[in-house]
């Protein structure tokens, strides 16, 4: 059972343009949820997370929207820029057990 | 402060050999953390430990894989008589203490042929 559901699979978009990458989860008891850029031949880096007692977390162009009664939160990428092209993966673990739930990953490409 | 060291980035075995890939957490990182990426798939939970201790290897194949962290040294994650199927890149990370953010590092690319 796939804990962490990400859409779309890949994406393009256009210089300028916004990228939003969907997750939803299944597990209630999950109340950290980071998401992570990977480009190629590189481990994930940490790119924003959000805890369930907020709504909204905004860093640059990166806002990460949480819905929590709909059990979805997803990643928002405003004046989407070439070199946001990479692979994005959403992520939820639980206070005090570690392990954190993958997404499968989102490819994205931004068109110069 | 140097990141997550993983060695070697690149491992090329054959069939029926073993495979340890290293791992050294960022200074003063007590938490370590294997995951496995298959292309085109998302990272796979393996294995969870602190120093000495494994706290949650619910991802581990039962067989032929062990993970350790001694006192001293890195973690090592060691595959035993490889098959085809293990072929993937092997990603570690570490943090500070429990529920924070964990740094991957580089990862190490095993080939088995």
């Amino acid at each position: 059972q796939q804990q962490v559901k990400q859409s779309p699979q890949s994406l393009i978009v256009q210089k300028g343009g916004i990228s939003i990458i969907n997750c939803a989860y299944e597990n209630t008891a999950f109340d950290y949820f980071p998401w992570y850029q990977q480009f190629p031949g590189k481990g994930p880096a940490l790119l924003i997370a959000i805890r369930p007692d907020v709504s909204e977390k905004k860093e640059g162009r990166f806002t990460i929207s949480f819905n929590k009664s709909a059990k979805q939160f997803s990643l928002h990428i405003m004046d989407s820029q070439p070199g946001d092209s990479a692979t994005y993966f959403c992520a939820a673990s639980k206070i005090r057990d570690d392990k954190i739930i993958f997404g499968k990953g989102t490819r994205l490409h931004i068109l110069p | 402060n140097a990141g997550v060291m993983q060695n070697p980035r690149h491992l090329v075995r054959r069939r029926g050999q073993e495979a340890r890939l290293r791992c050294s957490p960022m200074k003063g990182h007590s938490h370590v953390y294997w995951y496995r990426q298959l292309p085109e798939e998302g990272l796979k939970f393996m294995v969870y430990l602190q120093k000495e201790n494994i706290i949650d290897e619910s991802g581990m194949p039962k067989e032929r894989f062990s993970a350790e962290f001694p006192k001293e040294g890195p973690s090592i994650l060691r595959i035993q008589q490889v098959v085809r199927g293990d072929s993937a890149a092997y990603f570690c990370a570490s943090s500070w203490f429990s529920y924070t953010e964990a740094f991957f590092g580089q990862g190490t690319r095993l080939t088995v042929v």
